[in-house]
Parts: structure tokens; sequence; C-alpha cells
């Protein structure tokens, strides 16, 4: 069974730039969120999205967008890119979009802003 | 705002020895408690999780937990690591109030199992 996968895997950017971070659930999987994780850190929660609605968002600037399409894909945008947006994205699905669910993550979109 | 600690940054153990790994969160509710666990060039996977009921809980590979509420941790242990054990583990919170999946991560801690 597939996983959750992420594209792309690495990529670069400059500062100014615009990024897209792309994601697939796990088949039957309605929940997607999106976590940043910064290098020496644990992942940090910036969105999630059940149904297509937004579920949450974390402390993150309005640059960072996300939306969740009818196949329960999902997309996460940044603008403006600063350095201090190099990271590892996470991606994570789950069934449902409750509070007692389990997230299962992807292997990550590393970004690194020149 | 909530948080979650973990106690040490990087432990290094010969296989064999026993293993705990300390995990404190700050917020005073109710909450579920998961340890997620990240092999080398491998995503983030679930070692273990407490929703309610018995505070011990058990997962794969051996592993298992203590909630403590009254500590406010969730403490993971190992009898006996294998070299396989090397890995980054997370602690990680979902307060039972949220909407949603709001989890919050500790900052890791890196266990390297000595052959």
């Amino acid at each position: 069974d597939a996983g959750v996968t992420q594209s792309p895997t690495h990529l670069i950017k400059t500062r100014g730039q615009h990024v897209t971070l792309r994601c697939s659930p796990i088949s039957g999987h309605k929940s997607v969120s999106w976590y940043q994780q910064v290098l020496g850190q644990g992942p940090q929660f910036i969105f999630q999205y059940y149904e297509k609605e937004e579920r949450g968002r974390g402390n993150f600037p309005d640059r960072f967008s996300a939306r969740q399409f009818p196949n329960y894909s999902s997309e996460l945008n940044v603008n403006a890119l600063l350095l201090g947006d190099s990271a590892l994205y996470l991606c994570a699905s789950s069934w449902g979009g409750a509070n007692t669910g389990e997230l299962f993550f992807g292997e990550g979109s590393r970004l690194t802003v020149l | 705002a909530q948080s979650v600690s973990q106690h040490n940054h990087h432990v290094i153990l010969s296989e064999a020895a026993s293993l705990e790994l300390g995990c404190n969160y700050s917020y005073g509710g109710t909450v579920n408690l998961f340890w997620y666990v990240q092999y080398p060039g491998q995503h983030l996977q679930l070692l273990l999780k407490y929703f309610s009921g018995d505070p011990l809980v058990k997962g794969i590979k051996g592993f298992e937990a203590e909630f403590i509420k009254s500590k406010f941790s969730f403490n993971l242990r190992k009898p006996s690591v294998q070299w396989s054990d090397t890995a980054e583990y997370f602690c990680a919170v979902n307060r039972r109030d949220n909407y949603g999946q709001n989890f919050v991560f500790g900052p890791g801690t890196r266990l390297s199992v000595l052959p």
C-alpha cells in the first residue's frame, strides 16, 4: 500500500521566491496536516485540512497557505521566502480529522532557501 | 502555550542496556500522548500512543511508555536496546479539547546504540 507521498523531495530556492509543496495522503484518509521541521528541532504544526476545510492553523505568518483538493491531496504554498524557511516540510494524513487520530507521515520535502 | 520537553538531546547506549527517555508536557487538561520514531533516512513512524485507560502502554519493537498524570510525564522505556534502535525519538501531545489535530512535538532525543 502506498504511504503518504510528497513532492518534490528536495528543492532549492532564493529569497523572495515562491514555493509549492504537494502531498498525497494514504488512500482513504481525509485529513492532511503540514508540519515544519527545522534541523535539530521537532516538527511544528502549520495547518490541518479535513474534508477540504481548514481545521487548524499554527503560529505561522500569512506567507504560508494551504489547500486540500476533492481527492484529498494537498498543497502548501509559501510566498516571499526567507532564509529561515529552510526546513523539512512534512505532510501527515489520518483517516478522520478529530483530535483522537494518529498521524501517518511522509518523507518530507527538504527546502533550502539561499 | 502548550509545550513538550524531552530530557536528553543525545543518549548513547551499548546493546542490551536498558533505555528510558523522558518526556514532559505543560498542558493541564486532558491530552493524547504519542511517541514517534525516525530511523535514519526514513519517515516518522508511530511507536506507541496513549488515549485513555491503562497508563502503561505497549508499542512496537518492545517499547513501552508510562503516563503519569500527576507528573505530566510520558516516559519511553525499553528493557534491552538493539543496534537497530538507533534513531531519533519524538514525544508528541495533542490536546483533547482541540477541534483538530494540532500535535505539539518535543525537540527529539537522538539515540545511538553501540554494537
